[in-house]
């Protein structure tokens, strides 16, 4: 089954609004982190995250290994917000990798 | 400092071919991964180096796909033979150790024809 699960697989978003994509972990995820790939297909890192919270801009992350998710909060949405984001979780196993989840894809419409 | 560097961008290679991939870490840092990226199978772990040391082959990718590092600074990966499937973006990604943070290459599209 999935480790990573994100959701929504797909998100239209209305510029100048706000949402929030979400992953949740079925593996015992030590830290995660957020990537924006954009149109042209270059993964960019948005977040590193341990346990708690961390902003930057527009852009505000959260992880609770407690329960096992976390969430991206997109405010004030832009039309370069556009493109797939993907979460992935550390696995807490002897070699470490990162668990990739299926992606968001967000459209910005003006 | 450059940040992750993948050659070619693109590659077109026929069915039975032997292709290699190439990747510059950034400079300095210690663990060097490369994924393949689908449509339908999302992003997958092919290999993780730690310090030139392979910890991680990626398991059902082992037969036809082989990663190695020579030196601290450049790494490849030889697909061979290569198969219709194999087509897909492949993209190396490098961090300073564990605790970090990931830096991705722009990736090399390859198409087996």
């Amino acid at each position: 089954g999935d480790k990573v699960k994100q959701s929504p697989s797909a998100l239209s978003l209305q510029e100048g609004t706000n949402s929030a994509l979400r992953c949740n972990f079925s593996i015992a995820a030590t830290t995660v982190q957020w990537f924006l790939q954009n149109p042209r297909g270059s993964l960019i890192n948005l977040f590193y995250l341990v346990p708690g919270t961390k902003e930057n801009g527009r852009l505000k992350s959260t992880f609770n290994s407690k329960e096992s998710y976390s969430t991206l909060h997109i405010r004030d949405a832009q039309l370069e917000d556009s493109g797939t984001y993907f979460c992935a979780a550390e696995a807490n196993t002897g070699n470490y990798k990162y668990v990739f989840g299926a992606g968001t894809r967000l459209k910005v419409i003006a | 400092d450059a940040g992750v560097t993948q050659t070619p961008r693109h590659e077109v290679a026929e069915k039975g071919q032997t292709i290699i991939l190439k990747c510059e870490p950034v400079s300095g840092h210690n663990d060097l991964f490369w994924y393949r990226q689908t449509k339908i199978q999302g992003l997958e772990l092919l290999s993780y180096f730690r310090s030139k040391s392979l910890m991680e082959d990626g398991g059902a990718f082992k037969d036809r796909f082989k990663a190695e590092m020579l030196n601290s600074s450049f790494s490849t990966l030889k697909i061979q033979p290569t198969e219709p499937k194999d087509s897909a973006v492949y993209l190396c990604a490098s961090s300073w150790d564990s605790q970090n943070t990931l830096y991705f290459g722009a990736g090399t599209r390859l198409s087996v024809l």
